[in-house]
């Protein structure tokens, strides 16, 4: 039992550059996030999805997309990578108000 | 008022020491509030659930305060392993999941 488990832990873009995150869970969770965290502002909500197929905007969802074709995974996309998107991205999931979170993948944007 | 307030911090206490932390939040609604706890380069774990008026648990208590609408968390006999960020969560307003709303964090260095 892995959990939730995030690919890749660490990447660098130049900007423009597209990438995808993945986050996998084994738990059998029908909900699932993604969060940004950056110094000083605490984890922000980016999409969140609320079972297989369906997906919602959180707080901060500008410049990304998600796809949660299976309810396993839950895939964040950046089409034009930018600077300010550096930070690290959280993923998480739950089946009621307790989140387990992966990870992380920490990004820069040069 | 933001959605979940917290002093940042940081908070250097010395081993065996007894500190609290204050976290304010402004949905009214809310029913229920947590405590993470994220080290250091690492992602949040649950360190409590709070449903009703408080919750124990070993060296670690929070309370609710409903009419102030604040949490807090209290830790008696400070550990050295209990240096980390204590993160408020609250759910935010409307229906969105179970998504959660963080507040920052307030830090905390316990010292031998």
């Amino acid at each position: 039992n892995a959990g939730v488990t995030q690919t890749p832990k660490f990447r660098v873009l130049k900007t423009g550059q597209s990438m995808t995150l993945l986050c996998a869970q084994d738990m059998n969770h029908e909900y699932m996030y993604w969060y940004r965290q950056d110094p000083g502002m605490g984890l922000r909500l980016i999409h969140y999805s609320v079972g297989e197929g369906t997906t919602a905007k959180g707080e901060v969802p500008d410049g990304y997309n998600v796809s949660r074709l299976k309810k396993q995974n839950f895939l964040l996309g950046l089409e034009s990578a930018a600077p300010s998107q550096t930070s690290v991205y959280f993923c998480a999931s739950s089946y009621s108000d307790t989140q387990y979170f992966g990870p992380g993948t920490r990004l820069t944007v040069l | 008022r933001k959605e979940v307030e917290q002093d940042p911090g940081p908070f250097n206490v010395p081993e065996g020491a007894t500190v609290a932390f204050n976290c304010t939040y402004s949905n009214s609604a809310s029913q229920s509030f947590f405590w993470y706890r994220q080290d250091c380069r690492k992602e949040p774990k649950l360190l409590m659930s709070v449903y009703s008026s408080g919750n124990e648990d070993g060296r670690f208590t929070a309370q609710l305060n409903r009419a102030s609408q604040y949490i807090s968390l209290l830790i008696r006999d400070s550990k050295l392993s209990d240096s980390a960020t204590y993160l408020c969560v609250v759910p935010p307003r409307g229906n969105s999941g179970y998504a959660l709303n963080f507040g920052k964090g307030t830090s905390l260095l316990v010292t031998p």
